[in-house]
């Protein structure tokens, strides 16, 4: 079983619609969590932190749920520059940690 | 601004020569520095961490004698594809933790002919 494992997308969403994306990870002991947005042959940069209350960020809200070691990502009201490919990622310790990413959701936004 | 550098960008190499590329980090100091790999389509996989003053920690089925990593200041991690075969050709990213962020250098395309 992968380390970190998403939807395989892709997303076809019109402007304006609201989409989710789900994510689990397989490691129990995994402490920070993550979205990366990664466009087409560039670096990942970080989208938001993830925490176990559940937090928003303008359009963007993520969940955690540490039972059932699920990650989710909402976003309403899609715009046509939210299109990118969405990676969830796990830290596996505290600290100065390699991160450990999924394959990542492609979303395209269409006018 | 950027946080983290790479250079080259963009490389193109024969099979069999030795390519190296660069991972700086910005004012800041980065004892540790990780580097990715990318291949199309696929996620990042981590192939090892970089050591300041020590030897690289690689991740199983990554060959340390083809990826060799040096570390030799505490802002530069060098990585070295010996002997480049087109199977190599991939995305190699680094990143360093800033803070509690870690932050992605812009990538290098390396393409082996």
């Amino acid at each position: 079983r992968k380390e970190v494992e998403q939807d395989p997308g892709p997303f076809n969403v019109p402007e304006g619609a609201t989409v989710a994306f789900n994510c689990t990870y397989s490691n129990s002991a995994s402490q920070s969590f993550f979205w990366y947005r990664q466009d087409c042959r560039k670096e990942p940069k970080l989208l938001m932190s993830v925490y176990s209350s559940g937090n928003e960020d303008g359009r963007f809200t993520a969940q955690l749920n540490r039972a059932s070691q699920y990650i989710s990502l909402l976003i309403r009201d899609s715009k046509l520059s939210d299109s990118a490919t969405y990676l969830c990622v796990v830290n596996r310790r505290s600290g100065n940690t390699p991160l450990v990413f999924g394959k990542g959701t492609r979303l395209s936004v269409i006018a | 601004g950027a946080v983290v550098s790479q250079h080259p960008s963009r490389v193109i190499c024969k099979s069999g020569t030795s390519v190296k590329i660069e991972c700086r980090s910005l004012d800041f100091q980065a004892t540790t520095m990780f580097w990715y790999r990318q291949f199309p389509k696929k996620s990042l996989m981590l192939m090892a961490t970089s050591n300041e003053g020590s030897k690289a920690t690689y991740e199983q089925g990554v060959e340390k004698d083809k990826f060799l990593i040096n570390h030799a200041s505490l802002t530069l991690s060098t990585l070295t594809v010996t002997s480049a075969h087109p199977e190599d050709s991939s995305f190699y990213i680094c990143s360093a933790r800033k803070n509690y962020e870690q932050y992605f250098g812009p990538g290098t395309r390396l393409t082996v002919t």
